[in-house]
């Protein structure tokens, strides 16, 4: 799986558009990008992945630069209740493992 | 739906214990992976079962193990706990078949303190 990279952190202001870059320029045409996102001291939770086309679902959305090489997650209107880790993370679609490779993140502070 | 449940939620042990930790997937997952986080090295994969089977395995000692039972339940056991070993635990269960998208589904963990 393709290696990401991301911000370690950002901050957002409630209520404006949140919007988190990830690079993964190493990205091979059969793999997807997840998001995922950690509340603290919670699991993780799903929130939205895509291909190649730009997704959009209630919580999110995510838009893919055409080459692939990178991606951007964008809540539109970001509340306190989004401060959390954001991951990104690749994943082949042939892959058939539970095996998600998590990195560190970015650290999204959402301030009043 | 119920969600991925954890028991327990908060466990201390002393070194040199050994440890069972529970997984009860979402209805109708058949796939469940465990996941060690630390604050030094983040979010680590343990490893997976599917259909009772380890599927897929992380970099982790052999201290550390589990199964699964029929009804896609899960434990993990980790034997003579060093205190490196303190960590949330946490516990993702998916539909487990092959699928070009794959939505793992994460439980609230298991806060395992070593003393």
């Amino acid at each position: 799986d393709a290696k990401t990279t991301q911000p370690t952190s950002m901050d957002c202001a409630e209520g404006r558009a949140a919007n988190l870059p990830c690079n993964h320029s190493t990205i091979s045409g059969n793999e997807y990008v997840y998001w995922y996102r950690q509340i603290h001291s919670q699991g993780p939770q799903y929130i939205i992945h895509g291909l190649k086309n730009n997704e959009t679902n209630e919580m999110a959305s995510l838009i893919i630069t055409e080459d692939r090489k990178s991606s951007t997650l964008i809540l539109p209107h970001a509340t306190l209740r989004d401060t959390a880790v954001y991951y990104c993370i690749v994943r082949a679609s042939s892959s058939n493992t539970g095996k998600l490779i998590f990195g560190q993140g970015t650290t999204l502070q959402v301030k009043p | 739906k119920a969600g991925v449940t954890q028991t327990p939620r908060y466990l201390i042990k002393t070194r040199g214990q050994q440890v069972t930790l529970s997984c009860s997937p979402i209805s109708g997952h058949r796939s469940v992976s465990w996941y060690q986080q630390t604050p030094g090295q983040g979010l680590q994969f343990l490893f997976e079962y599917f259909s009772e089977t380890q599927r897929n395995k992380g970099n982790f000692p052999g201290r550390f193990s589990g199964r699964q039972f029929s009804n896609s339940r899960s434990e993990m056991n980790v034997s003579t706990l060093e205190l490196g070993d303190s960590a949330l635990y946490l516990c993702a269960s998916s539909l487990g078949e092959l699928s070009s998208s794959y939505e793992q589904y994460f439980g609230p963990g298991t806060r395992l303190t070593v003393t």
